[in-house]
């Protein structure tokens, strides 16, 4: 079965400190692999999506980056954080591929404090 | 660009009542798909619909695509306080990276 492991659950950070999170998808291989920000209580809003090894697409400027440097390892990334990059952060994936009729699977989130 | 909004925000009833959770946008989804989240973790799949019009049941739960798939509805008969959370309205486009456009969200507390 595929499972996904996203960590650190949680990070306190200071302001201008670098910043890496991490989310692999074990069981399935050439995932689409997307990160999500959210707001508390908020809905999501996408920051980055892969459909394959070295090809990220970002949605919206912002401060942070993300790789893939393997098929089922996505990594967010920033080299100097501020503190609107504070949020509840969540790797996801699905299979490549499938349109709409596939639902995504999430990991159980990073909450990021930058302070 | 494609939005959609969900309503209503927040909605806090008593165990029994029944509720609509609406999520509407001027674009066309090819499909749309509903989660629901418990705090601090990540959103779970709930259903998701394909074709206009089309209606599906997940036990007290209702779910509706609209004819235009410009809008779904998720109705839940006879709440439960295990019913409660956050519950995201998310729509594809139709590119084939399966990108999801999530609603703002409607955050569900069932009292006991």
């Amino acid at each position: 079965s595929q499972t996904i492991h996203q960590w650190p659950a949680t990070l306190v950070q200071p302001v201008g400190s670098p910043l890496s999170l991490e989310c692999t998808v074990e069981g399935t291989s050439n995932p689409n692999l997307y990160w999500y920000r959210q707001a508390a209580g908020r809905g999501l809003q996408l920051l980055f999506y892969s459909v394959g090894i070295g090809q990220i697409s970002s949605e919206v400027p912002q401060n942070l980056s993300a790789s893939r440097p393997q098929d089922r390892q996505f990594i967010l990334s920033s080299k100097k954080l501020l503190l609107s990059d504070s949020g509840f952060y969540l790797c996801a994936w699905k299979p490549a591929g499938t349109g709409g009729r596939y639902g995504y699977t999430f990991g159980s989130g990073t909450r990021l404090t930058v302070v | 660009t494609q939005l959609l909004e969900q309503s209503p925000q927040f909605l806090s009833i008593q165990e029994g009542e029944n509720l609509t959770v609406y999520c509407n946008s001027s674009s066309v989804f090819s499909s749309l798909q509903w989660y629901r989240q418990e705090p601090g973790e990540g959103p779970v799949l709930l259903v998701t619909v394909v074709t206009g019009g089309e209606v599906k049941k997940l036990k007290r739960l209702t779910f509706q695509f609209g004819d235009a798939r410009k809008d779904s509805s998720l109705h839940i008969t006879a709440a439960q306080p295990g019913d409660t959370g956050l519950y995201l309205c998310a729509g594809v486009g139709s590119s084939n990276t399966g990108k999801l456009i999530f609603g703002q969200g409607t955050t569900l507390q069932v009292k006991p």
